[in-house]
């Protein structure tokens, strides 16, 4: 099995409201990613798990919260957002080891209005 | 620190060949690549770990030369499936950095 999943697939928020992006993999990995991907753009880097630990991406907003309850499960919690937050925002795994591949879930389509 | 990939988009006729390049003005120590269909998430080719190595499957291939800092794909016989934008990558860890892409069409 080598399926990511994530939920939802579509997501339509307020600059108010409160949401969260759901991940999950059981391939026994122990990386897991978030990418925030804009239109025709290059997915972009935002955390990164290894291990349960954390590494932040210095440039991502604090207004995305990241949470790892598990090895399995990858949350991304989301206040105030802006406009210019909508994008695809996509989870991947790996098995933590360095320099392996990393499988991608289907993503999350965001539009903040 | 991101990768450049050029050509930025082409376009093929089924059964063409296409190279597309990765350059990097950092020490290059592996190379992903990926392609993405549009709508979708990328899914993974192939990872070239060393200088020198080549790699390849059905008519997919790719090299790395870690000298000159550069990987490239090289697709033959293009299929219509072939379609999407492929994205070179590289890092480890906490630093992984997809390349600019490349649009691929294959028309019939």
């Amino acid at each position: 099995d080598t399926e990511v999943t994530q939920t939802p697939k579509h997501l339509v928020m307020g600059m108010t409201n409160k949401k969260s992006l759901k991940c999950e993999q059981h391939m026994g990995h122990r990386a897991m990613y978030w990418y925030k991907q804009k239109a025709k753009k290059p997915p972009e880097l935002m955390f990164v798990y290894s291990y349960e630990k954390l590494s932040i991406n210095e440039s991502v907003p604090s207004r995305f919260s990241p949470e790892c309850p598990n090895s399995s499960l990858l949350n991304l919690h989301l206040h105030a957002l802006q406009p210019e937050d909508s994008a695809l925002y996509l989870c991947a795994s790996s098995q933590g080891r360095g320099q392996e591949t990393q499988y991608f879930g289907p993503g999350t389509r965001l539009l903040v209005l | 620190q991101q990768p450049v990939q050029s050509p930025q988009a082409v376009i093929l006729r089924e059964g063409e060949d296409a190279v597309i390049n990765c350059s990097s003005s950092k020490a290059l120590y592996s190379v992903h690549w990926y392609r993405q269909k549009h709508g979708e998430a990328p899914v993974f080719l192939m990872i070239l770990l060393k200088g020198g190595e080549q790699k390849g499957h059905d008519k997919i291939s790719a090299s790395f030369n870690e000298k000159k800092q550069q990987s490239s794909l090289y697709l033959t016989a293009s299929q219509l499936s072939y379609s999407g934008t492929y994205f070179c990558g590289t890092g480890t860890g906490n630093q992984f950095y997809f390349g600019t892409g490349t649009s691929l069409t294959v028309i019939p």
